[in-house]
């Protein structure tokens, strides 16, 4: 079945440290994007990629880097630059094809808590 | 770019009764519409969309009217069950690769 996953579900990172969120998609989307959802917050736009080799920052970038090598892949590395990472990332994708009406697929998310 | 208003939660209703959430929004060029459920502890999932003016995009239970003229893409729901408790999402949205945002989301809690 296609869909969209993340790993892992739960992440425990030291203060200081980079860690890495996978996101891998068999969907054959060309756009993906990375949220960070707080309490009361919503959902906050952090990268998103419209093909390979191209992403763009969104409202929350600083503290994260992406990489979009793979169609099927986009990984977000946290960065000790980020002052409170603590969160729940989502990432998700869209098909360019579908035109209007396009829906975006989600991953179940990753739990990452600074200890 | 595209922003979202959505009506503050948490929204605490018995089941059975009528349910409405908020969804306004302001957008450039003439966005798709989307509502969007989140369960505890998952991702997003699609509910409905609607694609143009007065269109009604309906799925279980749930309906919403793309407003054009009030810009407004309200969610409403006839009977809530204590299954439908979750977090719901408001999205306009243009076309793939462009920046997806969404409202800051309801919290719907249904006590039975």
């Amino acid at each position: 079945d296609g869909g969209i996953t993340q790993s892992p579900k739960y992440l425990f990172r030291k203060e200081g440290q980079n860690v890495t969120l996978s996101c891998e998609q068999n969907l054959n989307h060309d756009a993906m994007y990375w949220y960070r959802q707080d309490p009361g917050q919503g959902l906050r736009l952090i990268y998103y990629s419209q093909i390979v080799n191209d992403f763009q920052k969104g409202d929350i970038a600083e503290g994260y880097s992406v990489s979009r090598e793979k169609k099927e892949s986009f990984p977000l590395t946290v960065t000790s630059a980020q002052k409170n990472p603590t969160a729940f990332y989502l990432c998700a994708s869209m098909g360019a094809a579908g035109g209007r009406g396009t829906e975006a697929f989600f991953g179940q998310g990753t739990r990452l808590t600074v200890v | 770019g595209n922003s979202v208003t959505q009506m503050e939660g948490p929204v605490t209703l018995s089941e059975e009764a009528f349910l409405t959430i908020n969804c306004t929004y302001t957008a450039t060029g003439y966005p798709s519409l989307f509502w969007y459920v989140q369960y505890p502890g998952e991702g997003l999932q699609l509910l409905l969309k609607a694609t143009k003016a007065d269109d009604k995009g309906s799925n279980k239970g749930f309906e919403a009217t793309y407003r054009k003229e009030t810009t407004s893409f309200h969610l409403e729901k006839g009977s809530v069950q204590v299954s439908d408790s979750a977090v719901y999402f408001c999205a306009p949205s243009r076309q793939a690769g462009t920046a997806l945002i969404f409202g800051k989301g309801t919290t719907l809690s249904v006590s039975s």
